[in-house]
C-alpha cells in the first residue's frame, strides 16, 4: 500500500457543512495526488501535490482546495458540501524518481 | 487534453476463459499503466507499460503507442481476478505525472 493512509474512511455529513479530508504519507515523497471516482467516469484529477506549499488544479478542482504544510500530509477541503460531490475520494503518491502512481485505501463521502 | 477509451464496459466470463481488455488514447503517452480494482474498493498497480509488453502470471499487457492502444490480457481467469479493470495514461514528461483514467472494464468471472 506504499504507505498510504486516508481518514476518515467514511463520513456521512450534511450539504453545506465543511468537510477536511487526510492523506497521510510515511515515506516523504515529494508528489501527492487527489482523485474523486464516481460511476461511469473512472478516477478524475481534483488536485495535486508537488512539494510543501506548492499545489495546482487538477480536471475537477471547483469546490474543492487543498493543503500541503508537511511532506507527508495533503489535506482536501470541501468548504460547503454539496449532494454533487458524494464520492469516493482516492489519494495517490508518487514514489520519487517512479513512473507509477500508488493509491491509498480511498474515501466513501456522503453528502445528504 | 487526452482522452481514455475503455472497451469492454462489461465482460462475464466462466472460470478458466480467456479475455483481451482494450484502452484507446487519444494522444501521444509516455506513461500508460492498468489497475485492478477490487470488489472491496483497492486499487491495485498491475503494469507500467507506455510500449512494449510485460506479463506477470496470468496476466500480460502490450502497449503499440504508434496506434495509441494497450491490450490486457487475462488467462485461465478465476474468482478472484473480478472487479473494474482501469488503464490509465499521462503525456506529461518532467512534470508532475498527472494520469487520465478510462472508464474501466467491469469483470465478473463466474465460478
Amino acid at each position: 500500500d506504499a504507505g498510504i493512509t486516508q481518514s476518515p474512511r467514511h463520513k456521512v455529513t450534511e450539504t453545506g457543512t465543511p468537510v477536511t479530508l487526510r492523506c497521510h504519507q510515511t515515506e516523504n515523497h515529494r508528489y501527492m495526488y487527489w482523485y474523486r471516482q464516481d460511476p461511469g467516469h473512472g478516477l478524475r484529477l481534483i488536485h495535486y501535490s508537488y512539494g510543501v506549499k506548492d499545489t495546482d488544479k487538477g480536471e475537477v478542482s471547483d469546490g474543492y482546495s487543498v493543503s500541503r504544510s508537511k511532506t507527508e500530509d495533503f489535506l482536501l477541503t470541501l468548504e460547503s458540501a454539496t449532494s454533487s460531490q458524494t464520492s469516493v475520494y482516492f489519494c495517490a503518491i508518487l514514489p520519487t524518481g517512479g513512473e507509477t502512481q500508488y493509491f491509498g485505501p480511498g474515501t466513501r463521502l456522503l453528502v445528504l | 487534453g487526452i482522452q481514455v477509451e475503455q472497451s469492454p464496459p462489461d465482460l462475464i466470463l466462466q472460470e478458466g476463459a480467456n479475455s483481451t481488455l482494450r484502452c484507446n488514447f487519444s494522444d501521444s503517452v509516455n506513461n500508460l499503466q492498468w489497475f485492478h480494482q477490487n470488489p472491496w474498493g483497492q486499487l491495485i498497480n498491475l503494469f507500467y507499460i507506455p510500449s512494449g509488453t510485460k506479463q506477470n502470471g496470468r496476466l500480460s499487457a502490450t502497449t503499440v503507442a504508434t496506434e495509441r492502444y494497450s491490450l490486457l490480457y487475462i488467462s485461465s481467469s478465476q474468482t478472484t481476478d473480478s472487479g473494474v479493470y482501469f488503464c490509465a495514461a499521462s503525456i506529461s514528461s518532467g512534470s508532475a505525472r498527472q494520469l487520465t483514467f478510462g472508464s474501466g472494464t467491469q469483470l465478473t468471472v463466474l465460478p
